[in-house]
């Protein structure tokens, strides 16, 4: 049971590079998020995915775009890479809003040249 | 607005001794509150939650926290550090989204438990 996949696990980008990162989960769960992770500030939200066909910005949507491609799948997208986004990406999965429980993947971490 | 302070980035503790990080959290409505639990280089995995009905959970590893709507805290503790222990903590709150769609998380910026030996 793979529970939430990241890919890849690693990327360098040169600043104004592009490039998106995917995620899928096989929980058949309703809503899924992306977070970044920099050191001491916990996680902020970058988008969510309420359910299939809807996303919704987060705290720090600036410089990023998302796709719910299905219910499994929930990429994001980096159009022109900025060396502040330089990070630790993971994603997340939640069955809904009754339960509040996310499911994290084991992250990716970019960093921007 | 939600948000959640944790007290303190660094704790250590020696092995066998009681473990107490602390978490405060604001929020306009009833919340969830949670921990997590995060090893090195792995994603963030769930110690314990708080929904409704009884105050004290208890979760995994031999960890509990107690709800105090009064203090707005959500502390966690275990009796025992164990080496094994040694990680970062994140407490966290979750409210519904502005269209009660979805539930979102918002983090406190975590607590890194060192354990001596």
């Amino acid at each position: 049971n793979a529970g939430v996949t990241q890919t890849p696990k690693f990327q360098v980008l040169k600043t104004g590079q592009s490039m998106t990162l995917q995620c899928a989960q096989d929980m058949n769960h309703n809503s899924m998020y992306w977070y970044r992770q920099d050191p001491g500030m916990g996680l902020r939200l970058i988008y969510y995915s309420a359910s299939e066909g809807t996303t919704d910005k987060g705290e720090v949507p600036n410089g990023y775009n998302v796709s719910r491609l299905n219910k499994r799948e929930f990429s994001l997208r980096l159009e022109s890479a900025a060396p502040s986004q330089t990070s630790v990406y993971f994603c997340a999965s939640s069955e809904g809003v009754n339960t509040g429980e996310l499911f994290f993947g084991e992250g990716s971490r970019l960093t921007v040249l | 607005a939600q948000s959640v302070t944790q007290l303190g980035s660094h704790v250590s503790v020696s092995e066998g001794a009681l473990v107490l990080l602390r978490c405060n959290y604001s929020s306009s409505v009833p919340p969830y509150l949670f921990w997590y639990v995060q090893y090195p280089n792995q994603g963030l995995q769930l110690l314990l939650k708080y929904t409704t009905g009884a105050t004290l959970v208890k979760g995994i590893n031999g960890f509990e926290a107690e709800f105090k709507k009064s203090e707005t805290s959500f502390h966690l503790t275990k009796p025992s550090a164990h080496m094994s222990d040694a990680a970062e903590y994140f407490c966290a709150v979750s409210d519904l989204s502005h269209s009660g769609s979805a539930r979102q998380l918002t983090f406190g910026s975590g607590t890194q438990l060192t354990v001596l030996p």
